[in-house]
């Protein structure tokens, strides 16, 4: 099956900065998602993005497929964006079983 | 939560019992799913459905089982439980724009 890597494991930053968090995966995919661990555990959706940019507010996220990356941008971080941020891809194919990257370990601090 | 709910929230149970932990979701998703949560593993997928009584292994099965006897819930049973499965889990479903989760079941097998 597919492989999904995403780095860095983590990432310290003053309230603020800029980031940007990379999702590799290992073959095509149809579709992506980005996901918030908040530190609560709850796992919000962020984008679906299987190609191109979106943004939404401060956070923004680009596909490009054919290289097989994504990237998740977070400008002027809050302590708010603390967590975990996963990407997923589909298992293989147009499967509906999405795989989970190991996770960014976002920590903003005051 | 989009309209997906997980029951229990927080259960402890002793080795081998039967545990049943239920998804409810209100927006008649045809694909629902269950994961767990470990440290160092990230998100595994343990079950799907595809629909009613339609349901498929994920990559870490074994002992557990799903049902769906309706389109709106989706049950995890772990038979005999065991201290390995203490973990997070959650529930998911597949809408138009990716996935939603639920807020997550804690269970720990003692």
């Amino acid at each position: 099956g597919i492989q999904v890597e995403q780095s860095p494991p983590d990432l310290i930053l003053q309230e603020g900065a800029n980031s940007t968090l990379r999702c590799n995966f290992s073959d095509s995919v149809n579709n992506l998602q980005w996901f918030h661990q908040n530190p609560w555990g709850q796992l919000i959706n962020l984008f679906y993005i299987p190609s191109g940019t979106k943004q939404n507010g401060r956070l923004s996220a680009t596909t490009v497929a054919t290289e097989r990356y994504s990237l998740l941008y977070i400008s002027s971080s809050q302590t708010t964006d603390s967590g975990v941020y996963f990407c997923a891809v589909p298992y293989q194919g147009g499967s509906e079983k999405l795989v989970f990257g190991k996770g960014t370990k976002l920590t903003v601090n005051p | 939560d989009a309209g997906i709910t997980q029951s229990p929230r927080h259960k402890v149970t002793e080795t081998g019992t039967p545990v049943t932990l239920r998804c409810h979701q209100t927006e008649n998703h045809r694909y629902m799913y269950w994961y767990r949560q470990d440290p160092g593993h990230g998100l595994r997928l343990i079950h799907y459905s595809y629909g009613v009584k339609d349901t498929d292994k994920g990559e870490v099965s074994d002992g557990y089982s799903v049902s769906r006897s309706k389109t709106e819930d989706f049950l995890l049973t772990l038979e005999s439980a065991t201290s390995s499965q203490t973990s997070v889990y959650f529930c998911a479903i597949r809408g138009l724009y990716g996935y939603t989760f639920g807020s997550g079941t804690r269970l720990t097998v003692v």
